[in-house]
């Protein structure tokens, strides 16, 4: 397993400002991912978060808005550029080390006025 | 988009019944995995079967797939309050990139004490 802390655990902020979400994890890992869930929503991936490389984003997301670091084998930001309330979300990041489970931070409520 | 479909959206029951989710999902999977989210929180991975299996237990829960029909179904025995929590199953996805994972919609399940 792999334990994995993000900050902040809650946010609350105006439109068109932006906030980066840290991800740290207590040990090295292949693959980490961040996701977004909406309101009632299940969970969407918006990228992974390649080590030494630009992120991969899904269809839907791009990088001007959710800009992602990935310094390191245990470390990760999201960026939420811009925000507007439809941003008002659950972003979680996670991590996988092979073809199977991923483990998944404790989230970071964002609620954008 | 997303592949998986849980049924029902909602259920309520009484402590010390069984609660059964189901799971739908279209396309060829390498594996299913059910996840818990308590309360927005942070997901708890719970238990993962593969293609080629078609049962799994893992202390109270039991999980099927029948990947003739796209299915899989979590069965939670004897329920406990502290089971309320939203379930979702998320597939790997056969010739999908390593280590995505497609989430369905989730179950809310309310165990009343």
């Amino acid at each position: 397993s792999a334990v994995i802390s993000q900050k902040p655990s809650r946010d609350i902020c105006q439109r068109g400002t932006s906030l980066t979400i840290q991800c740290q994890v207590d040990s090295q890992v292949t693959m980490m991912f961040w996701y977004r869930q909406q309101p009632g929503q299940s969970l969407t991936l918006i990228a992974t978060a390649n080590q030494g490389s630009e992120a991969t984003y899904e269809s839907g997301f791009v990088i001007d808005k959710f800009p992602i670091s990935r310094p390191n084998l245990t470390f990760s930001t999201l960026t939420v550029s811009n925000m507007s309330p439809e941003d008002s979300s659950i972003y979680l990041c996670s991590v996988g080390r092979s073809r199977e489970t991923q483990y998944f931070g404790p989230g970071t409520r964002l609620l954008v006025l | 988009s997303q592949q998986g479909e849980e049924d029902p959206q909602a259920l309520s029951i009484q402590e010390g019944e069984n609660a059964t989710m189901n799971c739908s999902y279209k396309t060829s999977i390498n594996n299913l995995q059910w996840y818990r989210q308590n309360s927005g929180r942070g997901l708890v991975h719970l238990i993962l079967i593969r293609s080629n299996e078609r049962e799994k237990h893992s202390g109270r829960l039991r999980v099927t797939l029948d990947t003739s029909k796209k299915s899989s179904s979590l069965l939670i025995t004897a329920s406990r309050a502290a089971d309320t929590a939203s379930y979702f199953c998320a597939t790997d996805d056969r010739g999908g990139s390593n280590y995505k994972l497609t989430f369905g919609k989730g179950t809310l399940l309310t165990v009343n004490p």
